[in-house]
């Protein structure tokens, strides 16, 4: 299985501070990266996917960059609506795995 | 617009098998764009991908539980389902379905339900 470690596993910040979460893969996965959001107590929800690409109602503060095994979710100016955790997923091959999650918390 | 809802008991003895049902509604799960998929997440955990199905079948699983899970698709009712036996504590885990789009340039899972919490204990 493909492993994916995601840094940091928690970090604190303010409204408006920009955050940068970073996840890679112990092999490469192209671009083949996924992103989601999970609120307690609620099912994730897909942010970006393929690495790069906006999934559609996703506001534009929210953004993917890398390729092969090093990839970044970066949120331009954090709101509150954005304290969560956040999972990467690789699609790149079966079975497909989970980041163990990076908690954003307030500052 | 679809949703997906997860149903089944909530409590599971341990060696006994885990049975769960995901209904799709607001659109067809006879769909040949996606396939419907299991993912559980531990208590306090992360998430792990159990399997995914197409409508006409064709399920494929995570290869470690693999000689555990069954998972089947019934279009008429517009739903499909997970069956994980044997089960143990270490099965404990709120239980989400998911639509899986899968395409030659990516796969997602693009829209959940809200999640059904299995305990499994006697």
């Amino acid at each position: 299985d493909i492993q994916m470690t995601q840094s940091p596993s928690s970090l604190s910040a303010s409204v408006g501070d920009r955050v940068t979460i970073t996840c890679r893969a112990s092999q490469s996965i192209n671009s083949y990266l996924n992103w989601y959001q999970q609120k307690p107590g609620k099912a994730p929800k897909l942010l970006i996917y393929t690495a790069s690409s906006l999934q559609s109602g996703v506001p534009l503060r929210f953004s993917g960059s890398g390729s092969g095994t090093d990839f970044t979710l970066t949120i331009s100016s954090l709101q509150p609506e954005d304290f969560a955790t956040y999972y990467c997923q690789q699609s790149d091959s079966t079975p497909e795995t989970f980041g163990q999650g990076t908690k954003v918390e307030i500052k | 617009q679809l949703q997906l809802q997860e149903s089944g008991p909530g409590l599971v003895k341990p060696s006994e098998t885990l049975s769960l049902t995901c209904t799709v509604s607001g659109g067809s799960i006879s769909s040949d764009d996606y396939y419907w998929g299991w993912i559980r997440q531990p208590p306090g955990k992360g998430l792990e991908w159990i399997g995914s199905i197409y409508y006409r079948g064709s399920p494929y699983y995570r290869p470690s539980l693999k000689s555990r899970v069954t998972m089947s698709v019934d279009p008429s009712k517009n739903q499909f389902s997970l069956n994980l036996s044997s089960v143990t504590a270490a099965d404990t885990a709120v239980y989400y379905c998911a639509r899986h789009a899968r395409r030659h340039a990516y796969s997602t899972f693009d829209l959940w339900g809200q999640g059904s919490l299995v305990s499994v204990s006697s």
